[in-house]
């Protein structure tokens, strides 16, 4: 059984498109996260929510939009989209906020968007 | 602010050689550390963590990194290379509290050599 899964694992796309990015985690986890790696591989925190509450919002522009239907799904819905969107984009889930439950943080395999 | 410096962006090794992965952070309080590792179009593995107690941490297949406050610094060892063991590793810090993130550094790619 995986236990983050993202879909879909590939996405292109043309710019000025809508997409969202779907996430569930059955590891009965209340925190989970979206990360968006660069084309350098730098990995950095867009989003967290705990039991459907956001906790951490970054300085990420406002055409990204996450959603929390329940504590096992985190989607991200994305607008008029960029070239500059392009990048890998990770949702991840802690047993808790702190996430130092005995796992840290679990990644899913990624979503590899392209915008042309 | 919590900051995660991996000192070379790519190692590369030969296979069975002692392989150290450099990591050092700055933090303002005690800090809690990890490191992963991604295979490649994978997602991140955790491979250890550091967060209170024994200041040599042990994962699996032998890896471990030591946690030196005095050096602010959570090196990565592996202590014989296998051409498995290619992959991008990642450091990261994460102070207390509920709604601190996870801050990884920039990452070092393991090229293991027959």
């Amino acid at each position: 059984d995986t236990a983050v899964s993202q879909t879909p694992k590939y996405l292109v796309t043309q710019m000025g498109n809508d997409k969202s990015i779907k996430c569930e985690q059955n590891l009965g986890h209340d925190t989970m996260y979206w990360y968006k790696q660069d084309s350098k591989k730098f990995l950095k925190i867009m989003f967290s929510y705990n039991n459907k509450e956001l906790i951490i919002n970054e300085t990420v522009p406002n055409r990204f939009s996450p959603k929390s239907p329940d504590k096992a799904h985190l989607n991200l819905h994305i607008n008029s989209l960029e070239l500059g969107d392009s990048a890998v984009y990770f949702c991840a889930s802690s047993q808790d906020a702190t996430g130092l439950g005995s796992y840290g943080y679990t990644f899913g395999s990624g979503t590899r968007l392209t915008v042309v | 602010a919590q900051s995660v410096t991996q000192l070379g962006s790519h190692v590369s090794v030969s296979e069975g050689a002692l392989v150290l992965l450099r990591c050092n952070y700055s933090s303002s309080v005690p800090p809690y550390l990890f490191w992963y590792v991604q295979y490649p179009n994978q997602g991140l593995q955790l491979l250890l963590k550091y967060t209170t107690g024994a200041t040599l941490v042990k994962g699996i297949n032998g890896f471990e990194a030591e946690f030196k406050k005095s050096e602010t610094s959570f090196h990565l060892t592996i202590p014989s290379a296998h051409m498995s063991d290619a992959a991008e590793y990642f450091c990261a810090v994460k102070n207390g509290g509920a709604t601190n993130k996870l801050i990884f550094g920039t990452g070092t790619l393991l090229a293991v050599q027959p």
